[in-house]
C-alpha cells in the first residue's frame, strides 16, 4: 500500500522563476493539504484541496496556487519565486475534508532558490 | 489566537535516561492533538492521535498523554534511533482539515 509520494524530491531555481510540485495521496485518501517546513521549524498550512476546490487557505500570497485532479492527486505551484520561498514542501493526505484522522506526509520537495 | 509551543526546543540524552517532551497548546474546542516523527530529510510520520483530557496512548517506548493545556511524549529507556525531531499539531476550531504545529523538539539520544 503506497503511501504518500512527492515529486520531485529535489529542486533548484532562481529568484523570478516559476515552479510545479506534485503529490499523489495514500490510497483511499481523498483531501490533500500542503505545507512549507523551513529550517528548523514546523510545518506552515499553505491550503487544502477537497472534491477539486481549494477548501482552506493558510497565510501565504497568491503566488501560491494549486489544483486537485479527479484521481485526487495534486500541483502546488508557486510564481515570481523568492529567496524566502527556500524550503521544504510537504503534501498530506487525509480522509474527508473535516475529518480528526491524522494526516499522513509524503518525504517532501526540498526547494532551493538562487 | 491559536498557538502550539513545544519544549524544550533541543533535548540530549543518555541511551536509557528518560524524559519527557512537552507540548502546550491554546486551541478552545479540541478536535484532537497529533504526534509526529520526522527524520532529517523526511516528512513528518504519524504516532499517535489523543482526543480527550485523560487519554494516553502508548507504541514501544513511547507513551503520549493529554490534559486540557498541554500533551506530554514521554520516552523510556530510549535508544539511538529514536533520535529525531517530534512535532505535535493541532487542528483549530471550526477550522476543517488546517493543522498548526508547534516547532518541535530535536531529542539527540547518545549510546
Amino acid at each position: 500500500d503506497a503511501g504518500v509520494t512527492q515529486s520531485p524530491t529535489h529542486l533548484i531555481k532562481t529568484r523570478g522563476q516559476q515552479v510545479t510540485l506534485r503529490c499523489s495521496p495514500k490510497s483511499g485518501h481523498d483531501t490533500v493539504s500542503w505545507y512549507q517546513q523551513a529550517l528548523g521549524q514546523g510545518p506552515q498550512f499553505i491550503f487544502q484541496y477537497y472534491e477539486e476546490e481549494e477548501r482552506q487557505r493558510g497565510n501565504f500570497p497568491d503566488r501560491f496556487s494549486g489544483h486537485q485532479f479527479p484521481n485526487y492527486s495534486s500541483e502546488l505551484n508557486v510564481n515570481a519565486l523568492l529567496l524566502g520561498d527556500s524550503a521544504l514542501y510537504l503534501c498530506a493526505s487525509s480522509s474527508g475534508q473535516y475529518s480528526n484522522q491524522p494526516q499522513h506526509f509524503g518525504d517532501g520537495t526540498r526547494l532551493s532558490i538562487l | 489566537e491559536d498557538q502550539v509551543t513545544q519544549s524544550p526546543e533541543a533535548l540530549r540524552l543518555q541511551e536509557g535516561e528518560s524524559s519527557s517532551l512537552n507540548c502546550s497548546y491554546t486551541v478552545s474546542g479540541l478536535r484532537g492533538l497529533f504526534w509526529y516523527r520526522q527524520d532529517p530529510g523526511k516528512g513528518p510520520e504519524f504516532l499517535f492521535t489523543l482526543y480527550s483530557a485523560g487519554e494516553e496512548k502508548e507504541k514501544e517506548r513511547l507513551k503520549a498523554t493529554l490534559t486540557k493545556k498541554e500533551s506530554f511524549l514521554h520516552i523510556t529507556a530510549p535508544k539511538p534511533e529514536d533520535s529525531a525531531t517530534y512535532l505535535c499539531a493541532v487542528p483549530p476550531r471550526d477550522q476543517g482539515g488546517k493543522l498548526i504545529f508547534g516547532q518541535g523538539t530535536e531529542l539527540s539520544v547518545k549510546p
